[in-house]
């Protein structure tokens, strides 16, 4: 059974990057089949899609964060991450990775990790 | 961006009861949307592709339909369990993906 795990610290400063790694278990990130994607919600808000990666490293962003945003692949520890910079108070949200299918649900999210509060404040 | 509208915003049924969920495009996305179920303290759970088509594991007593800017979710008769969050998404031409604001399915 595939799982997804966000990982990352609970609290960033303003004006700080936030950095967070989505460990892959249960199957590979280098499989053709499939791109990696992180969305966001704010507490008691809506869903926000924030970039996605293939595992050959392209990556797609979402334009109104794409100059903030950086989403990277390691394959050797089947593990992508998101680096945020220059957070401020309306980057506070639950961070989720998720996979999307390219065989099947076509670039729709089927597998989510559980999610990770991630709160700027000083 | 395809800017993707949801209603009503909250719907209030008792169990047995159907469901009809609305969600609306800007502009049209083909058939390129899903629905996304969302329980409190959980990961979205993708029940419809593509519109029409149930995701693994889901009940028959979901359906989508619809394409073009217009898309309907129903279910048919509703579980204890049913009652929850609601978001329909568009992958048409991404990036961006988008989301709709949801549809809160509440228990009248």
């Amino acid at each position: 059974q595939l799982q997804l795990q966000e990982s990352g610290p609970g609290l960033v400063k303003p004006s700080e990057t936030l950095s967070l790694t989505c460990t892959v278990s249960g199957g590979s990130i280098s499989s053709s089949r499939y791109y990696w994607g992180w969305i966001r919600q704010p507490p008691g808000k809506g869903l926000e899609w924030i970039g996605s990666i293939y595992y050959s490293g392209s990556t797609y962003y979402n334009p109104s964060l794409k100059s903030r945003v950086t989403i990277s692949i390691d394959t050797s520890k089947n593990q992508f991450s998101l680096k945020l910079s220059s957070v401020t108070a309306a980057d506070t949200a639950v961070y989720y990775c998720a996979r999307q299918g390219i065989a099947v649900a076509v670039f729709y999210f089927d597998y989510w990790g559980q999610g990770t509060l991630v709160t700027v404040s000083s | 961006e395809i800017v993707l509208t949801q209603s009503p915003a909250t719907l209030s049924l008792s169990p047995g009861e159907r469901a009809t969920l609305s969600c609306r495009a800007s502009q049209s996305v083909s058939g390129y949307l899903a629905w996304y179920q969302q329980k409190p303290g959980q990961a979205p759970r993708l029940l419809i592709y593509d519109a029409s088509n149930r995701a693994t594991g889901i009940p028959a007593r979901f359906s989508g339909s619809g394409s073009g800017t217009d898309f309907t979710l129903t279910i048919s008769s509703l579980e204890p369990e049913d009652f929850a969050v609601y978001y329909c998404q568009q992958r048409s031409n991404w990036p961006p993906i988008t989301f709709g604001q949801g549809t809160r399915l509440e228990i009248k």
